[in-house]
């Protein structure tokens, strides 16, 4: 079974500043999508970035960009120029395109604080 | 079309009583899915539907809940007999199907407290 790990529970960062979150993954197959996730508070959840596994380039949007290692099964999210809005719950999350299970698997979940 | 609702936002049931949520999808997506989010935790799969049809079922589903998406449209999601362990956020997303299957889109949730 596929897992999702993230290491951090808590990270801050200062207005202005860069930060970088953390995630891991387990799986045996070669076709999948990941993904992070924001959750602000009693908000919605919704999708900040997209990478395919087949893609070497690494996905970037905006302030947000990421650092996919296939090989070490690594994938984080780096916020540049952080603003007060980014502050909300960050979740990495796996979805196995290659076969017939459609969900999504999440980390637990990293908190990002932004201090003014 | 504005996205995906959920009703209600808030549910505080009493333990033993059954506790009915409902979710609308964005109206061209034919795949549906439930999630479950407890606290400190991200959210875990419960089940999902291609259309009408429920095709895959989590070993968290237990048979206490039971989903609907009778005309493929708007799902349901109930529980019966609740627990206090039911105390949940519970998520409804919805897709395209095939390879934009990964793509999920999210509702608010409907947060339940049981007492």
């Amino acid at each position: 079974a596929q897992t999702v790990t993230q290491s951090q529970p808590e990270m801050s960062v200062q207005e202005a500043e860069t930060v970088t979150l953390s995630c891991t993954y387990d799986t045996s197959e070669s076709d999948y999508y990941l993904f992070w996730y924001k959750q602000p508070p009693s908000r919605q959840m919704i999708l900040v970035i997209r990478q395919e596994a087949y893609k070497q380039q690494n996905a970037t949007e905006n302030r947000f960009s990421v650092n996919f290692q296939k090989a070490a099964k690594s994938f984080s999210l780096k916020i540049s120029d952080s603003q007060l809005g980014d502050a909300a719950m960050y979740f990495c999350a796996y979805f196995d395109s290659g076969g017939s299970n459609y969900k999504l698997t999440f980390g637990k979940g990293t908190l990002l604080t932004v201090n003014p | 079309d504005t996205g995906v609702s959920q009703d209600p936002r808030h549910k505080i049931t009493k333990r033993g009583q059954n506790v009915t949520f409902r979710c609308d999808p964005i109206s061209e997506h034919n795949r549906l899915y439930w999630y479950r989010q407890t606290l400190g935790q991200g959210p875990e799969f419960l089940t999902y539907f291609q259309n009408e049809a429920q095709l895959e079922k989590s070993r968290l589903l237990s048979d206490r809940f039971s989903a609907e998406r009778p005309k493929g449209s708007f799902s349901t999601l109930e529980i019966q007999r609740t627990e206090q362990g039911d105390s949940a956020m519970y998520l409804c997303a919805s897709s395209l199907g095939g390879r934009s299957s990964y793509e999920q889109y999210f509702g608010p949730g409907t947060r339940l407290t049981v007492t």
